[in-house]
């Protein structure tokens, strides 16, 4: 069946540096692939999405690219900020079933 | 208000009690979901239903009862809770026509003792 795996944190930065999360995907089809973050005592917020492969979703400064070639969608920011901290997820949509990541954890210290 | 809603945001009550979580959303989207979130666990689907009138269950429906009789509203209820149902949980609502993109509510936080 579908699934989405994504690398296991928690990830500890400096203010300024490159984040990189790791996301693949399993899936039959076509498709859609999303990032949500979740900021401490709240819900998951949709942070980016891509439809189609080769769509690049961005937002906030964060970027993935849907890769169909290697089934990936890995998330990047260039200069993180120590607002970023949070937990982020990718999903997978899919015939209408929806499928998360299990969560890495962004730490981002000053 | 506009968007997704839950209610009670938390919730303590005893073993063996009936409880039902709120959700209402103001898009009309045809489908909405519960999930739990645990520690160590991630996000994991409950229930979820496609229309008015049409569930199905998800990763971990046992101990959960929804119904779904208008659209904009899908209640959550735990028949006799127990401690393993202490968990925060989330209500979310997509339409289809957007790609299934996920709204999630702000999340219940619900102890059991």
């Amino acid at each position: 069946g579908d699934s989405v795996t994504q690398m296991e944190g928690p990830v500890t930065l400096s203010e300024e540096a490159f984040l990189t999360i790791n996301c693949t995907y399993t899936a039959t089809g076509y498709p859609s692939l999303f990032w949500y973050v979740q900021y401490p005592g709240e819900g998951l917020q949709l942070l980016l999405k891509a439809t189609k492969a080769d769509d690049k979703g961005s937002n906030k400064g964060f970027e993935a690219t849907y890769r169909k070639e290697t089934t990936s969608f890995h998330l990047e920011k260039g200069s993180v900020q120590v607002s970023d901290s949070a937990v982020y997820f990718c999903a997978l949509t899919n015939f209408n079933k929806f499928y998360f990541g299990s969560g890495t954890k962004l730490n981002v210290k000053p | 208000d506009a968007g997704i809603t839950q209610s009670p945001r938390y919730k303590i009550t005893e073993t063996g009690r009936q409880v039902t979580l709120m959700c209402h959303q103001t898009w009309s989207h045809s489908y909405m979901f519960w999930y739990r979130q645990d520690l160590g666990h991630g996000l994991r689907l409950i229930y979820y239903s496609a229309a008015a009138d049409i569930t199905d269950k998800g990763e971990v429906p046992d101990g959960y009862v929804v119904s779904r009789s208008k659209t904009e509203n899908f209640p959550l209820t735990l028949e006799s809770a127990t401690r393993s149902q202490t968990s925060v949980y989330f209500c979310a609502s997509s339409d289809p026509a957007s790609y299934n993109e996920q709204f999630f509510g702000p999340g219940t936080r619900l102890t059991v003792l």
